[in-house]
C-alpha cells in the first residue's frame, strides 16, 4: 500500500497568478497521476506524471498550462499556471492501479480562483 | 473521453436496505476496479476484480463481472449511513501496453437515509 500526502489541501486564488500542488508518496511508485474533477462529476486524467522524462498530457491539456514535475519515484508536482475561474475545480494526484493492484490517492486540493 | 458508464446516477434508499450499482464499458479490460468518494475528497479503493474473476466479496460489498456483457455491479448490503458517498468503476483496458491508465465511470451518488 502506498500513503499519498498531497497540498495544499484547498486554496484561493487571483486569476492570472499560478499555483503548484505537491505529492508525496511514502514509498517508489513508477506511475503517478494528475487528475481534474469538476464537483458532482468523474475524474478526468490530466496527464500521467513519468520519472526522468516528461510527462504525457492527456488530449485538451497541455504543458505550458500545467507543467509536471516528477523528479523522483516518490514526488510529484502540478502546477496550474495563468489561472481563470474555469479552473476551479479539484485536483487530485495518484499512484498506482495499472498492474492489478489498486490505486491510491491524495486528498485532493480544492482550488477556487476567483 | 470516459469509457465507463454507471446507472443509476444517484441513489437514494434506507439504512439496512442493500444498494446496487451497474458499471459499463466499452472495450476489452484487464481488470475493473471501484471507488468510493466521499464529500469530493481523495478516493479510495474498494474492490479489484480481474478479467477472468466473475464475483469477489468484501465484507458487505460483492461485486460482479459479465466480460460478454461487459458490465459489472457493486453490491453493498445492509447499508448505512456512513455509506453515503459517490461511487466509481474504473476499467484498465487490455493490450494498453505502455499506456497504461485507469479509465473512469460517471459514478453513482449514493444517499443512505437513517
Amino acid at each position: 500500500s502506498a500513503v499519498i500526502s498531497q497540498k495544499p489541501s484547498r486554496d484561493i486564488c487571483q486569476r492570472g497568478t499560478s499555483l503548484t500542488i505537491q505529492c508525496q508518496v511514502d514509498s517508489q511508485v513508477t506511475m503517478m497521476f494528475w487528475y481534474r474533477q469538476q464537483p458532482g462529476q468523474s475524474l478526468t486524467l490530466i496527464a500521467t506524471a513519468n520519472q526522468g522524462s516528461e510527462a504525457t498530457y492527456e488530449s485538451g491539456f497541455v504543458i505550458d498550462k500545467f507543467p509536471i514535475s516528477r523528479p523522483n519515484l516518490t514526488f510529484s508536482t502540478l502546477t496550474v499556471s495563468n489561472m481563470s475561474p474555469e479552473d476551479s475545480s479539484i485536483y487530485l494526484c495518484s499512484a498506482g492501479g495499472t498492474a492489478n493492484t489498486e490505486a491510491f490517492f491524495g486528498q485532493g486540493t480544492r482550488l477556487t480562483v476567483v | 473521453s470516459q469509457q465507463g458508464e454507471e446507472d443509476p446516477q444517484a441513489l437514494s434508499i434506507q439504512e439496512g436496505e442493500n444498494a446496487t450499482m451497474n458499471c459499463s464499458y466499452k472495450t476489452s479490460i484487464n481488470n475493473l476496479q471501484w471507488y468510493r468518494q466521499n464529500s469530493g475528497r481523495g478516493l479510495v479503493h474498494l474492490i479489484l476484480i480481474r478479467s477472468n474473476e466473475r464475483e469477489k466479496h468484501s465484507g458487505r460489498l460483492r461485486v460482479t463481472l459479465d466480460t460478454s456483457k461487459k458490465s459489472s455491479s457493486l453490491l453493498i448490503t445492509a447499508s448505512r449511513a456512513a455509506d453515503t458517498a459517490s461511487y466509481f468503476c474504473a476499467t484498465v483496458l487490455a493490450n494498453a501496453g505502455n499506456n497504461r491508465k485507469l479509465i473512469w465511470g460517471l459514478g453513482t451518488s449514493l444517499a443512505v437515509n437513517p
